[in-house]
């Protein structure tokens, strides 16, 4: 019920494209849902969040879709670029995000190639 | 503004050592949260710290400890060292409250090797 399923493992994706990560959830009581960019050697970023009183959040390329009745979540990046070749990791937790304890999923490598 | 910054970056150690990683968080930032990341289970809740308590807690053994000082700067302990310890251990930082609630900054994080 801790879980935060993620997929796909690893995606490649032309420059230009749209990359699209998918992540699901059984626990009804998560209210904050983050997405996370990593980079080799560096530590995880903020990348988008959203809570689950909206349906979609975006800024900039990057867009959250959010479906409360199927307990699912997924990041959309539009326009994929070169640069935007990390690991993704969605995340969950609850209390608003008042709490630091956040359940990670596995994490999607993303290669976008020029 | 500085980032969070972890020490040491990288570290050798044998079965059985106890190992002792430190965090200092971005100034302002009062909660200060532990994560492991190793390649087959990815990111995981070590323990989480807010104005020297321990707010929160995962699921690790009693080997893995941490504590919180007056000035919010963080230290995490392991002791009796397994193979299975070997892992990038991540600390993050954020402010309590406020509209960037749930927003953790990430240090570099410090490598643990275990021999």
């Amino acid at each position: 019920q801790q879980q935060v399923k993620q997929s796909p493992q690893s995606l490649i994706v032309q420059k230009g494209g749209i990359s699209i990560i998918n992540c699901a959830y059984e626990n009804t009581a998560f209210d904050y849902f983050p997405w996370y960019q990593q980079f080799p050697g560096k530590g995880p970023a903020l990348l988008i969040a959203i809570r689950p009183d909206v349906s979609e959040k975006k800024e900039g390329r990057f867009t959250i879709s959010f479906n409360k009745s199927a307990k699912q979540f997924s990041l959309h990046i539009m326009d994929s670029q070169p640069g935007d070749s990390a690991t993704y990791f969605c995340a969950a937790s609850w209390g608003g995000g008042a709490t630091n304890k956040l359940i990670f999923g596995t994490g999607t490598l993303l290669a976008v190639q020029p | 503004k500085a980032g969070v910054t972890q020490t040491p970056r990288y570290l050798i150690k044998t079965r059985g050592q106890q190992v002792t990683l430190s965090c200092s968080p971005i100034s302002g930032h009062r909660s200060v949260s532990w994560y492991q990341q190793t390649p087959g289970q990815g990111l995981q809740f070590l323990f989480e710290y807010f104005s020297e308590t321990q707010r929160n807690k995962g699921n690790f053994p009693g080997r893995f400890s941490g504590r919180q000082f007056s000035n919010s700067r963080s230290e995490m302990n392991v002791s009796t060292l397994e193979l299975g310890d070997s892992a990038l251990y991540l600390c993050a930082s954020s402010l309590a409250g406020g509209p960037r609630t749930g927003e953790l900054f990430f240090g570099e994080g410090s490598r643990l090797t275990v021999l």
